[in-house]
This record gives structure tokens, sequence and C-alpha cells, in this order.
């Protein structure tokens, strides 16, 4: 069946440090792959998406390549900020559905 | 902007008493969902509406139903909700035949039941 495995938090990082978080899935066929994040008390945005093989999605500083071989779509970050902190889901595509990792809390200090 | 729309954002009720939870939508999309959240944990999906079409998960419990009396708008109903109940709750939509099956969230009702 489907499911995504995402690392489990929390993080807690300096502000400008270099953030990895990852995320793996099992899948039949070949689903697109997605990052929300959902900020204190907010619901979910999407931070970036990748339908195939291959596809780097980004946004905001954030990126993840969709990685067929290895079955991963980490997400990376060069500098995070104070801003960053979150929570952020990796998820990926059923029929008419999303399947969500357990998401992981980001908590960036000054 | 089109955009999805829940209300209240937070929603206080008493053990048993029904509650009401409203969603509109502005970007027409087909597919209407409700997800519960509880804290620290990844949204559920509870059921989703393929235009009129109901489609409910099978673990989802009877004391949570849903009514979708057009395209923009979605209602989620607690008939007696319990302590346990207690959780945002998050609508979102997505166009139907979209390959991609990309959801649009809402800012999510948080419900506390006392």
């Amino acid at each position: 069946g489907n499911s995504v495995t995402q690392m489990e938090g929390p993080v807690t990082l300096s502000e400008e440090a270099f953030l990895t978080i990852n995320c793996t899935y099992t899948a039949t066929g070949y689903p697109s792959l997605f990052w929300y994040v959902q900020y204190p008390g907010e619901g979910l945005q999407l931070l970036l998406k990748a339908t195939k093989a291959d596809d780097k999605g980004s946004n905001k500083g954030f990126e993840a390549t969709y990685r067929k071989e290895t079955t991963s779509f980490h997400l990376e970050k060069g500098s995070v900020q104070v801003s960053d902190s979150a929570v952020y889901f990796c998820a990926q595509t059923g029929a008419n559905n999303l399947f969500f990792g357990t998401g992981t809390r980001l908590t960036v200090i000054p | 902007d089109a955009m999805v729309i829940q209300n209240p954002r937070y929603q206080v009720t008493q053990f048993g008493k029904p509650v009401t939870l409203s969603c509109s939508q502005t970007l027409n999309h087909n597919v209407m969902y409700w997800y519960q959240q509880k804290s620290s944990q990844a949204p559920k999906l509870l059921f989703h509406y393929y235009d009129k079409d109901f489609n409910n998960e099978a673990d989802t419990p009877d004391n949570f139903q849903s009514r979708r009396p057009n395209t923009s708008f979605c209602f989620l109903d607690i008939r007696s909700p319990g302590l346990g109940d207690a959780a945002m709750y998050l609508c979102a939509t997505s166009r139907v035949n979209d390959y991609y099956n990309e959801q649009f969230f809402g800012p999510g009702t948080r419900l506390t039941v006392l």
C-alpha cells in the first residue's frame, strides 16, 4: 500500500544552519510528491511539489528532488530563518487522497 | 484571491451538543475534503465529496456527517461531540481530473469540547 515515512522531530537549528528533513515513500505506481508547511495555529500550505522522477520542487529557498531509485523526497534549505519555524509534512497522492507523513516540527533559534 | 475559507476559526461546544463547521471555496473545485488533525499528528481524512458524491472513509465514526449543498459550500456536522473529538478540522479542495491531485487547504477550525 501507499505510505510516507518522515524523519521524526523535533528539529532545532540555529539561524542560517543547513536543513534536511528526510522523507521516503512506498507506492504502487508513480505518485506526485508534496511538502506542506503548517505554521502555528494555521492550516496547511503547499510548500513545493514534484510530479515525476528527477523533478526538483523549489520554493522560498526550500528544495526537494523526486528520487525514484531511493523512493525519497528529502526537503533541504541552505540557510534557515526564524520564520521557518513550523511543522513540515511530506505527502504523496493516492486515489483522491493524500497520504501524509507524521510531520516534523522545526524550531529555528536566533 | 481564490481561496478556501473556514468558519469559525475557533469553536467551543459542550459534550454531546451538536456542532457544525463550515467551509467555502472560490476555486470552483469539484472535490472537497474534511480532515481531522489532533495535536502533533498528521491530518486524517474523514470523507470527501466528488461533486455531489459522498465518500466516507471506512474508519470515520458515524458521529461525523457532512453536507454539500452546492459546489462552493461543505459542512461538517458532529452529532454528539465527545472529548476525543477535540481537534483541528481542516477543509481542502482539489480539481477533478487533476493528475497531481494538489489539495488546497483552508486555515482550519479548532474545536474545543468542554
